[in-house]
Formats: structure tokens, C-alpha cells, sequence
């Protein structure tokens, strides 16, 4: 099975930097994806790491190390529209395919 | 512009009551999911199904039942409604996985069910 660990919740200020956290135990995956929410919306796709290694999309970047079974998230020049829920994710090979998600972390920008 | 579509944004139902959640995607992905979504508990899977007819329960799946009749349709069924199934439920598609292939999820915008 697959289990993944955030934490709950970050606060940062406008323009600062975050880095969120995610630890997963897996039976084998395709890759670690994110996933971010605003109250009321569905998830989006942030961005998705296939390989170690670090993918950068504009003001997000996200890590990668299969050795160390972690990732993170990283947010730069912080927005208020940042603020919201981030779900890591993998993509199970053993078992349909399925999407499992962290539990989520709240993130909330102060001005 | 690629979309998922849930019938309802909000139900209220009685308990007992036999409800349908209907869920529908534009971009002819095989796989489809069922999710519901509860402070603190992140996103739990309830029902998958990666083909037309196919369905394989998730991590939460009684009280549930799913059905695929055509591969742009993945409909959720809440036989008998419980007021533990008050939550957020959200549909999501996507194409099967490969090895470094990025087949993101597509998640409809959720129904709320609140069932008294």
C-alpha cells in the first residue's frame, strides 16, 4: 500500500519562500505529483517528478528523491492567491493505477 | 478546455434514501475515480474503474456502488444514505500511467451531499 505524510499547516508572508514537505511509504510508484486547492475548488495539478531531481514551472518548483522516499514543494515570491490546500500524490503501479493523496497542507499567506 | 462535470454542486438527502452521483468527462480517459474529501482526512479513494463496465473498489467502499455503463460516465450510488456520508465527493479522470508519462488527474468541482 501506499502512505504519504504532509503537515497540516504553513504560514508565510507575501514574497517570502515555503517548502512543504512530503514522506511517503510505497510499494512502488510512477511519480510524485502536487495538487493545489482553494476552498470550494477542486484540485488542480500543480506539477509531477517522475525522475530524482528537482522540475521548476514558473513560481513552483518541486523535489524529487526516491532514495530518501521524500519530496517537497517549493513556492517562491508568495502571493495571497497562494493560499490554499497542497496535496502531494503518487501514482500506484500495483494497484489500478490509483491516484493516493497526502492528507494536505493548509497553506496561508499573511500580507 | 478539458473538463469534468459533476451534475450537482450541493445535495441534501434523508437518510435512507438512495442517491446518485453523476459524473461526466470530455477528454475520453479510460480511468475514473470516486473520492470523498473530509477535513483532516484528505482525499480517500471510494470506487475506480479503468475501463467501460469495470469498476474495482477503493479504500472506502461501503456503503457504495459504482457504475460505468459508457466510458465518459462513471455514476456514484449511496444505496441507503447514512448521515456519515455527509461530505465532499469529487470525480476525477485521467489517462493510465507510464513510466514517465504525467497523466495528471482531472477533478470535477465536487458535491457537497449533506444527508439528514
Amino acid at each position: 500500500g501506499q502512505s504519504l505524510e504532509q503537515p497540516s499547516e504553513v504560514t508565510a508572508v507575501e514574497g517570502a519562500i515555503v517548502q512543504i514537505n512530503c514522506t511517503y511509504q510505497t510499494s512502488g510508484f510512477y511519480g510524485l505529483s502536487w495538487y493545489q486547492q482553494h476552498d470550494g475548488g477542486a484540485p488542480t495539478f500543480l506539477s509531477y517528478n517522475a525522475l530524482d531531481g528537482l522540475e521548476e514551472t514558473g513560481r513552483f518548483s518541486s523535489f524529487l528523491s526516491r532514495s530518501d522516499s521524500y519530496g517537497y514543494l517549493l513556492l517562491q515570491e508568495l502571493q495571497m492567491k497562494d493560499s490554499a490546500s497542497y496535496f502531494c500524490a503518487v501514482r500506484d503501479k500495483n494497484y489500478g493505477q490509483n491516484f493516493v493523496f497526502g492528507p494536505g497542507t493548509r497553506l496561508s499567506v499573511l500580507p | 478546455d478539458v473538463k469534468v462535470t459533476q451534475s450537482s454542486r450541493y445535495l441534501v438527502k434523508r437518510t435512507g434514501e438512495k442517491v446518485f452521483l453523476e459524473c461526466v468527462q470530455d477528454m475520453d480517459h479510460e480511468n475514473m475515480f470516486w473520492y470523498r474529501q473530509d477535513p483532516g482526512l484528505g482525499l480517500r479513494l471510494i470506487y475506480f474503474s479503468y475501463d467501460v463496465k469495470m469498476k474495482e473498489k477503493g479504500d472506502i467502499p461501503e456503503g457504495y456502488s459504482v457504475s460505468r455503463e459508457k466510458k465518459e460516465r462513471f455514476s456514484l450510488i449511496l444505496e441507503s444514505a447514512s448521515t456519515n456520508q455527509t461530505s465532499m465527493y469529487l470525480c476525477a479522470s485521467s489517462q493510465p500511467a507510464g513510466r514517465n508519462m504525467n497523466t495528471e488527474a482531472f477533478f470535477g468541482q465536487g458535491t457537497r451531499l449533506t444527508v439528514v
